[in-house]
């Protein structure tokens, strides 16, 4: 019954690897997002599909890749990972396009931890 | 460009107090106004919206209106209870979502 689940809820790994993050919602939605929220709470919108096509991608470092292999799902992989990618990871959907008043739905986040 | 500011936390009030959390925005078109709640250990929760000027959300008892006049759209509740705990998010909508920092809302017993 999850409208939008992400996995893992935890991740805990060294500086150095590669991890990703799955993302999926079963809302019927045209539109997923990725967000990064630091210690304090500071929301920032990383990237942002619109069936299956990038529409946002804000000043994120090329070692983030997202992937949407189908308007339901959108995976994030991260590349050599650094202590500062440490944060809560979350996704989201909406209808319609970023632009829309539609409001956005999203998953219980993904807590990242580089030791 | 676009910018929402809110006030910063965190606020400390007795259950039963009156909550006001302020917030205010710049934008070049007419947004689309939201708050979000996230609780401990969860993602945001839309809590209420307006899409146009005048325009009043209101939900759980927490209320808000769009005034265009002050770009403003604070958060107001009558009554609060320790379940409103949490951080909140004022947010708008024009080309692309915009989160201001967030505010957070302690409730004591």
């Amino acid at each position: 019954d999850t409208a939008v689940s992400q996995t893992p809820k935890y991740l805990v790994t060294q500086m150095g690897n590669d991890k990703s993050i799955k993302c999926e919602q079963n809302l019927g939605h045209d539109t997923m997002y990725w967000y990064k929220q630091d210690s304090k709470k500071f929301l920032k919108i990383m990237f942002s599909y619109n069936n299956k096509e990038l529409i946002i991608n804000e000043t994120v470092p090329n070692r983030f890749s997202p992937k949407s292999p189908d308007k339901a799902h959108l995976n994030l992989h991260i590349n050599s990972l650094e202590l500062g990618d440490s944060a809560v990871y979350f996704c989201a959907s909406s209808r319609g396009t970023p632009g829309g008043n539609q409001p956005q739905h999203f998953g219980d986040g993904t807590r990242l931890s580089i030791l | 460009g676009n910018s929402v500011t809110q006030m910063e936390g965190p606020v400390t009030l007795s259950e039963e107090a009156f909550l006001t959390i302020n917030c205010t925005y710049t934008a070049t078109g007419y947004p689309s106004l939201f708050w979000y709640v996230q609780y401990p250990g969860e993602g945001l929760q839309l809590l209420l919206k307006a899409t146009k000027a005048d325009d009043k959300g209101s939900n759980k008892g927490f209320e808000a209106t769009y005034r265009k006049e002050t770009t403003s759209f604070h958060l107001e509740k009558g009554s609060v209870q320790v379940s409103d705990s949490a951080v909140y998010f004022c947010a708008l909508i024009d080309d692309k979502i915009i989160f201001g920092k967030g505010t957070r809302l302690h409730i004591l017993p």
